[in-house]
C-alpha cells in the first residue's frame, strides 16, 4: 500500500507565477489535509477536504490560495501570483473516514522556492 | 503562545541514554500525537494517545498524557544515533474538525 504521494518534491517559481501542488492520498483515504511549514517552525493547518468538498479552510489565506479534491484524481493546492513569503514546505496528509480519521499520514512534502 | 509547545527546544544526548521531551497545550483535546521529522523529509507518525488514556507504549517509545495539567511527555529509551530528528507534538483540538495543531518541535541529537 503506497503512502501519501506528493509532487513535485521541489518547485521553483518566480514572483507572479502560479504554483500547483499535487497530493494523492493513501488508498482508501477520503480525507485530505494541507499544512504549511516555514523554516524552523512547526506545521500550520491550511485546509481540510473530503472528496469534492471543502470542510474547513480556516487556515488558508483568503487571496491567491485555493484547494480542491475532485471525485477523480489528486488533491490540488494552487497558489496564484506567488510571492517570496510563499516559500515553504507544503505537506499533505490523508486519513480514513470515521474513527480512522484520528491518525493522519503525511506525504514527503513539496518544497516551494519563490525567486 | 501556541496551542502545542514543546520543551526543551533542543536536546543532545549520548547513544544509549533516554530522551524525554515535553509538550504543553491550552484547550481541550480529543487526542495528542507525536511525530518525527528527519531533516528535509516528511513527518512520520509515532504514537497517538487519546484524552481518556494516561500512558501508551510502542517499542522504545512511552507517551504519557495529563489532561489536568494539559501536558504530555515522550520518552525514548536506549536512544540510537538514528533517533536524531525533530519531534513534534500535535493536538487534535475538540471541535476543530480533526485538524492538527503543531508545536515548533524539539531537535534531538543523539551522539554515537
Amino acid at each position: 500500500n503506497a503512502g501519501v504521494m506528493q509532487n513535485p518534491r521541489h518547485l521553483v517559481r518566480r514572483r507572479g507565477q502560479e504554483a500547483r501542488l499535487r497530493c494523492s492520498p493513501m488508498k482508501g483515504h477520503s480525507h485530505v489535509y494541507w499544512y504549511r511549514q516555514l523554516p524552523e517552525e512547526g506545521l500550520k493547518f491550511m485546509v481540510y477536504l473530503q472528496k469534492e468538498n471543502i470542510i474547513d479552510e480556516s487556515g488558508m489565506p483568503k487571496e491567491r490560495f485555493s484547494a480542491e479534491f475532485p471525485k477523480e484524481g489528486p488533491s490540488i493546492l494552487r497558489i496564484q501570483q506567488v510571492v517570496r513569503g510563499d516559500s515553504a514546505a507544503y505537506f499533505c496528509a490523508s486519513s480514513l473516514p470515521g474513527l480512522g480519521k484520528e491518525t493522519q499520514y503525511f506525504g514527503p512534502g513539496t518544497r516551494l522556492l519563490v525567486l | 503562545s501556541q496551542q502545542g509547545e514543546e520543551d526543551p527546544q533542543a536536546l543532545s544526548i549520548q547513544e544509549g541514554e533516554n530522551a524525554t521531551m515535553n509538550c504543553s497545550y491550552k484547550t481541550s483535546i480529543n487526542n495528542l500525537q507525536w511525530y518525527r521529522q528527519n531533516s528535509g523529509r516528511g513527518l512520520v507518525h509515532l504514537i497517538l494517545i487519546r484524552s481518556n488514556e494516561r500512558e501508551k507504549h510502542s517499542g522504545r517509545l512511552r507517551v504519557t498524557l495529563d489532561t489536568s495539567k494539559k501536558s504530555s511527555s515522550l520518552l525514548i529509551t536506549a536512544s540510537r544515533a538514528a533517533d536524531t530528528a525533530s519531534y513534534f507534538c500535535a493536538t487534535d483540538v475538540r471541535g476543530a474538525n480533526s485538524k492538527l495543531t503543531f508545536g515548533k518541535g524539539i531537535t534531538l541529537s543523539v551522539r554515537p
